[in-house]
């Protein structure tokens, strides 16, 4: 299995707080992704990260924010949580093949977030 | 648009009763095709990865085709244990991909 943890796996919090999710992997994988999972969606990508300090925004990054200061750390900041938030919230890595054109993304355990 | 759909939704199979699963897309230049399966209340697992039209790829009871136009998860004589979501997904740019909602797989004792 990909060493990919996430924390913390379960999250109560309420409108209007930060709240920080962790993303930790110990694959020296170059690029990193958060996203959420809701149901009646496919996976949705927040934000994704393609090395140290350089990250760009996904389909659905409004609200949120991101940080990488270290290839292993990859961190998913709510400034200030909303209910239409509360998701399952996933991180994924993955590697440059330099044979292939396609990169299989691994996930971590994800990280369940109900805000109330 | 591009897009990812899987097919059915939620499929109900005996032990032993062999069915496929079906991700049809639609996406401007196709880089790789996924499948993943997620047991709930866990990350999606890796299963495998297509590359062109008419590769195909196995994993004990599974096998995974591709067209140009949509991918079957074939799944021979399933065990309760393959019980699962499956997800399908393209990718069509360096950190593109499109996920579908997946097939939600009961198999039967």
């Amino acid at each position: 299995d990909a060493g990919i943890t996430q924390s913390p796996r379960h999250k109560v919090t309420e409108t209007g707080t930060p709240v920080t999710l962790r993303c930790h992997q110990t694959e020296n994988h170059r690029y990193m992704y958060w996203y959420r999972q809701d149901p009646g969606h496919g996976l949705r990508l927040i934000h994704y990260s393609y090395g140290v300090k350089d990250t760009d925004k996904g389909e659905v990054s409004d609200g949120y924010s991101v940080s990488r200061s270290k290839t292993e750390d990859f961190l998913l900041t709510l400034e200030s949580a909303t209910s239409s938030q509360t998701s399952v919230y996933f991180c994924a890595i993955s590697e440059s093949q330099w044979d292939r054109g396609a990169n299989e993304q691994f996930f971590g355990p994800g990280t369940r977030l109900t805000v109330l | 648009e591009d897009q990812v759909t899987q097919s059915p939704e939620a499929l109900r199979l005996q032990e032993g009763e062999s069915s496929s699963l079906n991700c049809s897309y639609t996406v401007s230049g196709l880089r790789g095709l996924f499948w993943y399966r997620q047991d709930p209340g866990k990350g999606p697992e890796f299963l495998f990865t297509l590359y062109s039209a008419g590769e195909e790829k196995e994993k004990e009871r599974l096998k995974a085709t591709l067209t140009k136009k949509e991918s079957f998860l074939h799944i021979t004589a399933p065990k309760p244990e393959d019980s699962a979501t499956y997800l399908c997904a393209v990718q069509s740019g360096t950190y593109k991909y499109i996920f579908g909602t997946g097939t939600r797989l009961k198999v039967l004792a």
